[in-house]
């Protein structure tokens, strides 16, 4: 499967604790987006990278969120001193800027904290 | 400040059937729209996508209109199956400064129920 894959699709964490996702795109795509989805709304924003550069964090990523892409290559998203406010499915999705069209999306992992 | 809606209530309807999704949009100008499909638990899948300069857009029995002065896009499926029965999100392109970022806002999705 040459699709975005995610790891893991779930993580239980007790509050307080880091946690680190990681995200393998597409492997022609040059920019890699994190996104942010609770139950019943639409996915939100949180960062993206052109290639191993990070362009753009929404106000909604705390300092205590912090995206790296290494290469430019896979991503990963952590969460330090995590909160019951962070439970919510984190999606990673792939493009390409040459072609500038759809997002390919991850399964996405799925953060509960308790 | 930019703001995307679609109707929060489910929409339940009879198998062979049309259904008809609306995304409306304010205080935006998009130069594209796209349309997602979502199954419970998994990542959104790209369905469609139409530019601004574009009316209409078909793929085999979906259709997408996109009417840049009412600002709103009709999302619609002809001869609904129970296995179209999912969430469906409207996104929007977010441009700044010296182009297209490709970063997606979403609206909050309505969720389409096909009964045999």
């Amino acid at each position: 499967d040459t699709g975005v894959s995610q790891d893991p699709r779930h993580k239980i964490t007790k509050r307080g604790q880091n946690v680190t996702f990681r995200c393998d795109p597409i492997s022609e795509h040059n920019r890699l987006y994190w996104y942010r989805q609770t139950l019943g709304q639409g996915p939100e924003f949180l960062t993206y990278f052109q290639n191993e550069a990070q362009l753009e964090k929404s106000r909604l990523l705390s300092d205590r969120f912090s995206a790296e892409r290494p290469k430019g290559s896979f991503s990963t998203l952590e969460i330090q001193r995590t909160e019951q406010g962070d439970s919510a499915m984190y999606l990673c999705a792939s493009g390409n800027m040459k072609w500038n069209t759809e997002a390919f999306f991850g399964q996405g992992t799925r953060l509960t904290v308790v | 400040s930019q703001k995307i809606e679609q109707n929060s209530e489910a929409l339940n309807i009879q198998e062979g059937k049309t259904a008809t999704l609306t995304c409306n949009y304010t205080n935006y100008s998009p130069a594209y729209l796209q349309w997602y499909r979502q199954d419970p638990g998994r990542g959104p899948v790209f369905l469609l996508l139409i530019r601004e300069n574009e009316k209409e857009k078909r793929k085999e029995r979906l259709k997408v209109t996109f009417d840049t002065t009412l600002k709103q896009s009709l999302f619609h499926i002809t001869a609904s199956q129970p296995a179209d029965s999912a969430t469906y999100l409207c996104a929007l392109d977010s441009i700044a400064g010296s182009g297209n970022t490709g970063k997606l806002i979403f609206g909050q999705g309505t969720t389409l129920q096909v009964k045999p």
